[in-house]
């Protein structure tokens, strides 16, 4: 079974200051991770993948995320928030072994003030 | 490119109707995908198609049919529209291989009363 936890249903930060997302997952095997970022009213968008190799993965709009397999997460981050980047985001895991399914994260709604 | 489309945007249906939601990717992608979005849950996947001709239930499939006659179109049927079948609708694609990211529709907003 694979499954992932968002443990903060809402992150607040000032404009300027550093933002984390936090991610954990469960796999039985090794994982596929992966952030989407969702604006009011529109479709997931993909920002970053973890497939293998350099545990920290540069992906869309200045954000990153940090692999820790001892761990297991895979915690979002972007050193300067902007109040565009205010928004939904998911954190979702596939199994390596699993082909074709993605379970997601409950979400976390990220609020960027001026 | 338009990428993944659906129709319609917001539909409102009484219990006991039936529907079907259009799903259309230009991608040229094998694999396509139903997911259903409700507050603080998450995406549910709901089914999935690997091509033409094949599909296979995922998390939640209980209430849902869908076909796979082309590439492009993925339409998911609702039959006999129940309560709990109000959600957030979502289809999406990816080409092949389980690393590979997927694009998603901008979702049809589904009110069952």
């Amino acid at each position: 079974a694979q499954s992932v936890a968002q443990p903060e249903d809402q992150v607040n930060v000032a404009e300027g200051n550093p933002l984390t997302v936090k991610c954990t997952y469960s796999v039985s095997g090794n994982p596929y991770l992966f952030w989407y970022v969702q604006y009011p009213n529109r479709g997931l968008q993909f920002l970053l993948k973890y497939i293998t190799g350099d545990n920290l993965v540069k992906g869309s709009y200045g954000f990153e995320a940090e692999f820790n397999k001892s761990q297991t997460s895979f915690h979002l981050k972007k050193p300067s928030a902007l109040v565009s980047d205010s928004a939904l985001y998911f954190c979702a895991v596939r199994d390596r072994s699993n082909d074709y399914k993605l379970s997601f994260g409950a979400g976390t709604t990220v609020t960027v003030r001026a | 490119n338009a990428g993944v489309t659906q129709t319609p945007k917001f539909r409102i249906l009484k219990i006991g109707q039936s529907m079907t939601l259009q799903c259309t990717q230009d991608m040229n992608h094998n694999y396509m995908y139903w997911y259903r979005q409700d507050p603080g849950m998450g995406l549910k996947l709901i089914y999935y198609s690997v091509g033409a001709g094949i599909t296979d239930k995922g998390e939640v499939p209980n209430g849902y049919n869908v076909s796979r006659s082309t590439t492009e179109d993925f339409p998911l049927r609702l039959e006999l529209a129940a309560p709990s079948q109000t959600s957030v609708y979502f289809c999406a694609s990816s080409s092949q291989g389980p690393y590979e990211e997927q694009y998603f529709g901008p979702g049809t907003r589904l009110t069952v009363t």
